[in-house]
């Protein structure tokens, strides 16, 4: 079974600093990956997504990626109350078809002031 | 900002009940996802569709969820005979071109069923 792991947390972390946050994924044929945040009772909303090996950055955010560990991360710079939430690690495990995503349960995120 | 939007935003409904949840994707999209959200648990993906037919579903997508696109715009996610079980947030997606690319959701159904 395809897994997506993620440690649920909380991780909590001063305002200001750095949030990492990681996922690990069981099928080494997934071909892309996504960082969805998603606030209490909201829906899941698209942070980044990353295709190749190495680091992605797009303002705050950074993912990295590294297919040969099944390892997917997330740094945010400069960490504000407001992106208290939880993240949630996504994966298609193949190129083909309109496949669906496979979620790790998330990673809850507390940024404090 | 083109957005994915869902109606109704609640539902209640009792066991056996037929409901239908509704979603329009964006406009230029053409891969449509229908996924389900239980109380703290994790997303999990139901069904995929694009050119008017299922393209990949689940093991939860049993033979009472049907889906369907009526229109040129909405899509819908059936459920014939609802069970307790079934109370879930139900979130519609879409993408542009399918595959590995990124997945847009909406807002999300809280279906109750009592």
């Amino acid at each position: 079974q395809k897994e997506v792991e993620q440690n649920s947390g909380p991780l909590s972390v001063p305002e200001g600093a750095i949030a990492s946050l990681n996922c690990t994924y069981s099928d080494r044929g997934s071909q892309s990956f996504f960082w969805y945040r998603q606030y209490s009772g909201k829906s899941p909303e698209l942070i980044m997504s990353i295709y190749s090996n190495g680091d992605k950055e797009d303002g705050r955010f950074t993912a990295q990626l590294n297919k040969a560990s099944q390892y997917v991360s997330l740094l945010i710079r400069d960490s504000q109350p407001s992106d208290s939430a939880t993240y949630l690690c996504a994966v298609i495990h193949s190129g083909g078809g309109a496949d669906g995503l496979t979620f790790g349960k998330g990673t809850h995120l507390i940024i404090q002031p | 900002e083109p957005e994915v939007t869902q109606t109704p935003s609640h539902q209640v409904t009792q066991m056996g009940q037929e409901v239908i949840l509704r979603c329009v994707p964006i406009s230029n999209h053409l891969y449509f996802y229908w996924y389900r959200q239980i109380l703290g648990q994790k997303v999990e993906f139901l069904v995929s569709f694009y050119n008017n037919e299922i393209s990949e579903k689940s093991e939860i997508f049993d033979d009472q969820f049907s889906v369907e696109r009526p229109d040129g715009s909405n899509f819908t996610l059936k459920i014939r005979s609802t069970k307790l079980e079934d109370s879930a947030m139900y979130f519609c997606a879409s993408n542009r071109q399918g595959g590995i690319y990124e997945q847009y959701f909406g807002p999300g159904t809280r279906l109750t069923v009592t």
